[in-house]
């Protein structure tokens, strides 16, 4: 079964410490994508990547950095967490050599920050 | 960034009646997403459509790509207590196109 995997269901982290999310995917895909969403606002783009090493701001990168160093792996990096940034963090992967465009998602990490 | 139209942001149905949801842009799309959102999961895709005016079904889930390609909806018909959960509609513009995403419909099924 093919599948994105988000290491944590839940975390929670101290404001000022350094988070890191990190997200496989066992597909071959090219592209990986984070998102967050909270209540109302849907989901929002934070950073994606096309290729390894390769990373694209997205609409609300401020407080976040990104490191695809291989093509399965891509983490998110809250440089210094803060209440603001507690939310559900969503990682997705896509190809656009195969299939529907369709992106596949993990099953998300619930960030709390105190 | 740009954002599909999808309202109302929730829908309170009884079991067993059908339900439908739109979903409206002022872009063209060549692709049209629907996922489906369980509490507490990751969205997982119900359907796809690639051509204007295109009905699709899975089940009792069906779904059309409007004919202006800047809009589509997604009917389900004799609803049940596992319908609950949020409804995304999702729009692409071609293969290495970022997806445009709504914000989500919550459905509630009532028993």
């Amino acid at each position: 079964d093919v599948k994105v995997t988000q290491s944590s269901r839940y975390l929670v982290k101290r404001t000022g410490e350094k988070v890191f999310l990190e997200c496989v995917q066992d597909m071959d895909h090219e592209n990986m994508f984070w998102y967050r969403q909270d209540p109302g606002l849907g989901l929002r783009l934070i950073y994606f990547s096309y290729d390894v090493k390769m990373k694209e701001k997205g609409d609300i990168p401020e407080g976040y950095s990104v490191s695809r160093e291989k093509k399965e792996r891509f983490s998110l990096i809250l440089e210094s967490a803060s209440t603001n940034q507690t939310s559900m963090y969503l990682c997705a992967s896509s190809s656009p050599y195969r299939g529907n465009y369709g992106y596949t998602f993990g099953s998300g990490t619930r960030l709390t920050v105190v | 960034g740009q954002q599909l139209n999808q309202s109302p942001q929730s829908m309170f149905i009884q079991e067993g009646e059908d339900v439908s949801m739109n979903c409206t842009s002022s872009s063209i799309f060549n692709t049209w997403l629907w996922y489906k959102q369980d509490p507490g999961e990751g969205p997982v895709l119900l359907i796809a459509l690639y051509k204007a005016g295109e009905l699709t079904s899975n089940g009792r889930l069906t779904a059309q790509f409007g004919i202006t390609r800047k809009d589509s909806f997604l009917n389900i018909s004799a609803s049940i207590p596992s319908d609950v959960g949020i409804y995304f509609c999702a729009g692409s513009t071609g293969a290495n196109s970022k997806l445009t995403f709504g914000k989500g419909i919550t459905l509630s099924v009532r028993p």
